[in-house]
This record gives C-alpha cells, sequence and structure tokens, in this order.
C-alpha cells in the first residue's frame, strides 16, 4: 500500500476518446505530480501542484488538462491524444517540495 | 538545464555478487539526490536520499550511496545482491536553489538490475 491511488490501472482509448485519470493521496501531503513514464526515456515531470495550485506545467500540450481540487485529489484529463502519447502515467506526492516523493502505481495508457 | 545519467541500462549479476550502479548529475550548485527503486508490477518508491551530512547514505535493504560532490556523483552499492533486488533503479537530483527554493526532481532514465539465483 502506497498511501497514493491512482485508477484506473489500465486505460484503452481511441484518439478521439475523452477520459481522465484520477489520483488520490492519504497521506497529508500538500503538493502533487504527474508523471510522464516511457519506454528507454526518463521520468519526465508534466504538472507540479502545491496547496492546489498550480506551480509548474512543463511544456505539456493542452491536450492533457490537469485538475486538483484539493490537496488530496488530483486529476489528467485527456482530449485527443496521439500514439505518441501511450505511457504509464505516474502520481506522486509529497509533504513540501523539498521532502521525498511517494508514487503510486500508476495508468498503463494506451492509445490507438 | 539539468539531467542525470546512469550509465548502465541492464547489469545482470548472479547472487552475493556486489553491485555498484553509477549516477552522475550536472549541475554545480547545492543538490539533494534520491535513489527510487521499482520492483516488477510494483509502484516507485524511495530506497534512500542525500539532503546533507555525511556523504555515505544508507538504505533500506542493506543498499548504500555516496555522494562525491567533486565527481558529480552518487552512486549506489550493495556488497551482496540477491534475487529479491532483481528490479528498476532510478537516480533522480534536484536543485536546491539561492534562497532554498527546491527545483523540480529530475530522473535518470533507469538501471534495470537481473539477478540471477
Amino acid at each position: 500500500e502506497t498511501g497514493v491511488t491512482q485508477t484506473p490501472r489500465h486505460l484503452v482509448m481511441g484518439m478521439t476518446n475523452k477520459k481522465s485519470l484520477k489520483c488520490e493521496q492519504h497521506l497529508g501531503h500538500n503538493a502533487m505530480y504527474w508523471y510522464k513514464q516511457s519506454a528507454k526515456k526518463p521520468l519526465e515531470l508534466m504538472f507540479v501542484y502545491n496547496f492546489k495550485e498550480q506551480t509548474e506545467n512543463n511544456s505539456v500540450p493542452s491536450r492533457f488538462s490537469p485538475e486538483c481540487p484539493n490537496s488530496s485529489h488530483l486529476f489528467l484529463h485527456l482530449h485527443t491524444l496521439q500514439p505518441e502519447d501511450s505511457a504509464l502515467y505516474l502520481c506522486a506526492s509529497s509533504q513540501g517540495r523539498e521532502r521525498p516523493q511517494h508514487f503510486g502505481d500508476g495508468t498503463r495508457l494506451s492509445i490507438l | 538545464a539539468q539531467s542525470v545519467s546512469q550509465h548502465n541500462h541492464h547489469v545482470i549479476l548472479s547472487e552475493a555478487a556486489s553491485l555498484e550502479l553509477g549516477c552522475n548529475y550536472s549541475y554545480g550548485g547545492t543538490v539533494n539526490l534520491f535513489w527510487y527503486v521499482q520492483y516488477p508490477g510494483q509502484h516507485l518508491q524511495l530506497l534512500l536520499k542525500y539532503f546533507s551530512g555525511d556523504p555515505l547514505v544508507k538504505g533500506i535493504k542493506g543498499f548504500e550511496a555516496e555522494f562525491i560532490k567533486s565527481k558529480f556523483s552518487f552512486n549506489l552499492r550493495k556488497p551482496s545482491v540477491q534475487w529479491s533486488d532483481t528490479a528498476e533503479y532510478f537516480c533522480a537530483v534536484n536543485a536546491v536553489n539561492y534562497g532554498g527554493s527546491q527545483g523540480n526532481l529530475i530522473f535518470g532514465k533507469g538501471t534495470k538490475l537481473s539477478v540471477k539465483p
């Protein structure tokens, strides 16, 4: 049990679909993150939220839209994705930006 | 731009062999350093971290890492590996900016370790 729960675990969608990834942390942390993990590439930071405010958008295309309604929940809304967006999407949280991050199991996304 | 290099993509060892995984980073200032591990089918989890103090850091499961500032390195070591250490290992670094604010966590590409029983 990691304390960071991501749903769904697997998602297959077409390029014209709209779907959302959900992340919930039960650790009382105040910072949450979305990462993209592709084969043979380093983890890529996508978004950072600190106390529900987005503090970082790492040049992510607008077809990815994050939402952080409170410090425990983080969503990634997906729309009109491309095949190259197929990857493992990881959510993480930490108590402050300077503390180690706790990761969820990830959502394996496949774009047809 | 900051970067993290892990030189070995895949390391294969027999049980009881000694392990050293290389990690180098590019940033001239103060850094925090981490090793994360991802066992097959599991989430990324913290193995050990260095913020300040003794540059030799002890982590869980008998792992240790040494921060050598002059070499910009933070290599991971274990004297005797076990089959259960089979996993992917990620080095990560974040810069501590002037004033103490933290930069983003930058990850290496990872090193896959396979331990043969």
